[in-house]
């Protein structure tokens, strides 16, 4: 029951670097998606994909890159990181969208870049 | 407009007292409004799909209602202990996204 896992846990980055966070799950969930928690506000929509091969842009998608080539990884790239992506990251899966069907959250990766 | 707003911000209660908080939410196209608990250094767990006007739903000492037509979801937890001490976020569900609002903090004293 390996659910919604994200690695790594942690990271420091130095600015410049790239990096990509991985996201894998084992549910057959057709919808992924990346959000950002940053302090006093709320979890916001990175990018998501509905289906292998399908991504789309969310709220604050600057900064960052998707591919969904299989339904169960959705990795998400920096490809130049900067100190306004310290954050931490989380991946969510939904059983399909359009539906009623809740969110389950990977365990998150917290993200510095110095 | 599709914020989702929550109220309070943080709160602190001591143990046994009960307790509840607000998500407020546009009324117009209303799909689901979730619910969910998200405890330090862990990820959020589900606690509620809510879905139709006048919903309510319980879990043990959690139970939450909705009302649609003027846009606001109510949580409430009864006789609280200090294990429910966690964020509690809402989330609004339109068929396409989720909208989070910005959690209320809740501490439970010992």
């Amino acid at each position: 029951n390996a659910g919604v896992t994200q690695t790594p846990k942690f990271q420091v980055l130095k600015t410049g670097q790239s990096m990509t966070l991985q996201c894998a799950q084992d549910m057959n969930h057709e919808y992924m998606s990346w959000y950002r928690q940053d302090p006093g506000m709320g979890l916001r929509l990175i990018h998501y994909s509905v289906g292998a091969g399908i991504t789309d842009q969310g709220e604050v998608p600057n900064g960052y890159n998707v591919s969904r080539s299989t339904t169960e990884d959705f990795p998400l790239r920096l490809l130049s990181a900067a100190p306004s992506q310290t954050s931490v990251y989380f991946c969510a899966t939904q059983a399909a969208t359009g539906t009623y069907y809740g969110y389950t959250f990977g365990s998150g990766t917290r993200l510095t870049v110095v | 407009i599709l914020n989702v707003e929550q109220s309070p911000q943080s709160l602190h209660v001591q143990e046994g007292d009960s307790t509840n908080f607000t998500c407020s939410f546009p009324s117009s196209n209303f799909y689901a409004l979730h619910w969910y608990r998200w405890e330090t250094a862990k990820s959020p767990e589900a606690l509620f799909v809510m879905t139709l006007n006048g919903d309510e739903k319980k879990k043990g000492r959690i139970s939450a209602t909705l009302n649609t037509k003027e846009g606001y979801s109510y949580l409430y937890i009864k006789g609280s202990q200090p294990e429910d001490s966690a964020t509690y976020l809402c989330a609004r569900n339109t068929g396409n996204q989720f909208y989070f609002g910005t959690g209320t903090s809740l501490t439970v004293i010992p």
